[in-house]
């Protein structure tokens, strides 16, 4: 089945530690996306990636960095930068730049800094 | 800039009660209009979309309609069913914005038995 697999599905860290999660999509999709959600609000874009070896920053990028040396994958590492690291992280994919096409997203990863 | 407002929640329903939920945004030219759901634990799933004026999106028995002149994409559903309890978030495209969409802060709709 083709789809969004997101590793781990519950993660936790000490503060001060870098943390990295995992992002694998096998739809053949050329641009990946990482959003943060936090309770009671909506989904702010942390850094999204058109095309491999390219990223850019999305609204809340401080303290987060990404890599996409392979088009399947995009993982997130939240640093130690991050003042408030503890969200729900979502990634998504869609077909290619277009605004026609939707984005996909993956089950997420429930990040707690303790 | 771009922006999205929904009505705020949470929303509770009575089963096969009739169910709007209110999003209205801000964005220059045509945007792309989306609404997604979201069980709980779980990532975003698209339930219906529309890419221009007047047109009507539908699924699973919900509709939404894109109004230009109100800048309005508002959410119904003529009879709610206890799976329909998630939370629900607008969102747009801009026509100068790519790929990226900018999201409102969602509703939760419970609806029960």
């Amino acid at each position: 089945d083709g789809g969004i697999t997101q590793s781990p599905k519950y993660l936790f860290r000490k503060e001060g530690q870098n943390v990295t999660l995992s992002c694998e999509q096998n739809l053949n999709h050329d641009a990946m996306y990482w959003y943060r959600q936090d309770p009671g609000q909506g989904l702010r874009l942390i850094y999204y990636s058109q095309i491999v070896n390219d990223f850019q920053k999305g609204d809340i990028a401080e303290g987060y960095s990404v890599s996409r040396e392979k088009k399947e994958s995009f993982p997130l590492t939240v640093t130690s930068a991050q003042k408030n690291p503890t969200a729900f992280y979502l990634c998504a994919s869609s077909m290619d730049r277009s605004s026609y096409n939707e984005q996909f997203f993956g089950p997420g990863t429930r990040l707690t800094v303790l | 800039g771009n922006s999205v407002t929904q009505m705020e929640g949470p929303v509770t329903l009575s089963e096969e009660a009739f169910l709007t939920i209110n999003c209205t945004y801000t964005a220059t030219g045509y945007p792309s209009l989306f609404w997604y759901v979201q069980y709980p634990g779980e990532g975003l799933q698209l339930l219906l979309k529309a890419t221009k004026a007047d047109d009507k999106g539908s699924n699973k028995g919900f509709e939404a309609t894109y109004r230009k002149e109100t800048t309005s994409f508002h959410l119904e559903k003529g009879s709610v069913q206890v799976s329909d309890s998630a939370v629900y978030f607008c969102a747009l495209r801009a026509e100068t914005s790519g790929s990226r969409l900018t999201f409102g802060e969602g509703t939760q709709l419970t609806v029960n038995p």
